[in-house]
């Protein structure tokens, strides 16, 4: 069974931090993804990674980067933590066989406020 | 761009009454067509997806889901609900024209009464 773990269930921190929301995924998976959850808005996508060392924006990149050094690895960096970003985050992965037949695999999220 | 519309947010249900959840897309092209499910604190699961041929699918927990081209819809439905099924849903299409991006509806919240 694939398992994509987040690092932390829950985070508080405080405007102006640099925040780090780590994700691992266990089965190789080429695509990795960053998501954050609102009420009444569903997920919308942050970042996205085809491939190690590669990355494309998402729908609402700004206030957020990313990394992804080794393939099992997905890190979304908030530089400068601000009130806007309090949400919950959901990494998610998939493999490259036809990449649109593939389902995404998530995480449990990541419940960040930022105070 | 891809859009997925869930025109309602919280829907109430008794157990063992039928359940249809609405979705609505608007893409130009043929899309691909997904619902997931989010029981509370976990991430989402796949409930089941349309890529193509037969326009009814089948998924897992009893589910199953509609494409009608016509009405730019995939609605979900489930016969007979169970208390279980208490979660949130989420329609989500994309399409190879869009890459390797999935939009998302923003959720239906159903609720079970005894």
């Amino acid at each position: 069974d694939v398992k994509v773990t987040q690092s932390s269930r829950y985070l508080v921190k405080r405007t102006g931090e640099k925040v780090f929301l780590e994700c691992v995924q266990d089965m190789d998976h080429e695509n990795m993804f960053w998501y954050r959850q609102d009420p009444g808005l569903g997920l919308r996508l942050i970042y996205f990674s085809y491939d190690v060392k590669m990355k494309e924006k998402g729908d609402i990149p700004e206030g957020y980067s990313v990394s992804r050094e080794k393939k099992e690895r997905f890190s979304l960096i908030l530089e400068s933590a601000s009130t806007n970003q309090t949400s919950m985050y959901l990494c998610a992965s998939r493999r490259v066989l036809s990449s649109y037949n593939s389902p995404l695999h998530f995480g449990n999220g990541t419940r960040l406020t930022v105070t | 761009a891809q859009s997925v519309t869930q025109p309602d947010i919280h829907i109430t249900v008794s157990e063992g009454a039928s359940l249809e959840l609405r979705c609505n897309y608007s893409y130009g092209a043929t899309p691909y067509l997904f619902w997931y499910v989010q029981s509370p604190g976990q991430g989402l699961q796949l409930l089941l997806k349309y890529f193509s041929g037969d326009t009814l699918v089948q998924g897992i927990k009893g589910f199953e889901a509609e494409f009608k081209r016509s009405q730019s819809s995939f609605n979900l439905r489930k016969p007979s609900v169970h208390w279980s099924d208490a979660a949130e849903y989420f329609c989500a299409v994309g399409a190879e024209a869009a890459g390797n991006k999935l939009t998302f509806g923003g959720g239906t919240r159903v609720l079970v009464k005894p």
